[in-house]
């Protein structure tokens, strides 16, 4: 079964410093990942996702995450936060491997990103 | 290009009463459809989704069921709500195949009093 965890339910980091909001995932075979991105009472929004290729995507927004296979991590980061990036940050996976209700995306708990003027 | 709507935006609505939100995809055809519930402004939870007209698959049993009426057109209900109903309903359609992401519509907040 394919699981993705966000160890971190919190992060504050200060305007203009650099931004990371970790993800790590767990599948049986190559993980499609993707970064999603909720403002208060709002839908999500896609930021962006990997699927095969260079291990660093770009994204939305300014934001860019770096697959790495050996950690099983698929971390988002940001060179310059901004006080409108703060939001609930969500990691999300897929196994293209399996079959049926399996294949559909799996979650993080989220992460709360609070950047401070 | 494609939009998703949801409707209503809130709801409030007792304890035992009907319960039917709507949800539609337009700019697109064959879409995935889903059914997700946020609870307290965190994780999510897929209730159903859709590869087809009439096409249903459930992934927790509960007091809501979905359907799909139209292509573009996905349909929770629930014949009586309970207190533990109330969250943050959201509706995601994606293109056909694995590697596509998920867009979310706007979502309903449901208050079951």
């Amino acid at each position: 079964a394919q699981s993705v965890a966000q160890p971190e339910d919190q992060v504050n980091v200060a305007e203009g410093n650099p931004l990371t909001v970790k993800c790590t995932y767990s599948v049986s075979g190559n993980p499609y990942l993707f970064w999603y991105v909720q403002y208060p009472n709002r839908g999500l929004q896609f930021l962006l996702k990997y699927i095969t290729g260079d291990n660093l995507v770009k994204g939305s927004y300014g934001f860019e995450a770096e697959f790495n296979k050996s950690q099983t991590s698929f971390h988002l980061k940001k060179p310059s936060a901004l006080v409108s990036d703060s939001a609930l940050y969500f990691c999300a996976v897929r196994d293209p491997g399996s079959s049926g209700s399996a294949r559909q995306l799996t979650f993080g708990s989220g992460t709360q990103l609070t950047v401070l003027p | 290009s494609q939009t998703i709507h949801q409707w209503p935006a809130t709801l409030v609505q007792p304890v035992g009463s009907p319960l039917s939100l709507e949800c539609t995809v337009e700019g697109t055809s064959n879409p995935n459809l889903y059914w997700y519930r946020q609870a307290a402004g965190r994780g999510l939870q897929l209730l159903f989704y859709s590869v087809g007209i009439g096409q249903i698959s459930s992934e927790v049993p509960q007091n809501l069921s979905a359907s799909r009426p139209q292509d573009r057109q996905f349909i929770l209900s629930s014949k009586k709500l309970l207190l533990s109903d109330s969250g943050f309903y959201l509706c995601a359609w994606k293109r056909t195949g694995s590697s596509y992401e998920q867009y979310f519509g706007p979502g309903t907040r449901l208050t079951v009093t």
